[in-house]
């Protein structure tokens, strides 16, 4: 199974500042990396798949980087609606599996 | 507009069973793979349970391998999870997850339904 860690655990920001969020796999999953912002009490939404493409409707002060085993999440200049859970998953290999998650909250 | 809808949750007993329901609308079901993903109080996402699109190819996690059974019927636009032998581990809200055929993120979710397990 290939584990993924995400890094730091909680990350405190002012709005308006930038926000960079870390991935990391315990194996190679070339670019089959997605991101997942959750919200208290709602559901999961995608955010970025192969590791750098927008899904549908997200601003683009969001933007993901990095392939391999090393990846990164980037809020450009965070909205007081960007405070959130965010979580990595790939799927690159069974059992698909996501990390622990970076709390993003308010400084 | 896409929704996916889920029902079933509730309180059952150690070691009992329970059926989860996802009903889908808003896009044409059969075009896509669906998934379970769960999330124990508190704590982060857990892949459960895929189906792809003609029911043909199907994977679990180890930790329901055994117990839970997934499956789906087109033609009443629905995905299913038949979990038996429940244990404490498996309290969490279940979510269905849709994915686009030959990919494996998900790009919608349903809003969950609680299993509470209690002995």
């Amino acid at each position: 199974e290939i584990v993924m860690t995400q890094s730091p655990a909680t990350l405190s920001v002012s709005p308006g500042e930038r926000a960079t969020l870390s991935c990391r796999s315990s194996q190679n999953v070339n670019s089959n990396l997605a991101w997942y912002q959750q919200k208290p009490g709602q559901a999961p939404r995608l955010l970025m798949y192969h590791a750098s493409i927008r899904a549908t409707d997200i601003p683009a002060r969001f933007s993901g980087s990095g392939s391999g085993t090393e990846f990164t999440l980037t809020i450009s200049s965070l909205q007081s609606e960007d405070f959130a859970v965010y979580y990595c998953q790939q799927y690159n290999n069974w059992p698909l599996t996501f990390g622990g998650g970076t709390k993003v909250d308010l400084k | 507009e896409v929704q996916l809808m889920e029902s079933g949750g509730g309180l059952v007993r150690l070691g009992g069973s329970l059926r989860l329901s996802c009903a889908a609308s808003g896009f044409t079901f059969s075009n896509y793979n669906m998934n379970w993903v769960r999330q124990a109080p508190g704590k982060g996402l857990e892949w459960v349970s895929h189906i792809n699109s003609l029911s043909s190819t199907i994977y679990y996690s180890d930790s329901v391998k055994g117990r839970f059974t997934v499956s789906r019927d087109n033609a009443k636009n629905s995905l299913y999870l038949q979990m038996n032998t429940l244990r404490d581990e498996d309290t969490a809200v279940y979510y269905c997850a849709r994915a686009i055929s030959g990919y494996y993120h998900f790009d919608f979710w349903g809003q969950g339904t609680l299993v509470s397990v209690s002995s």
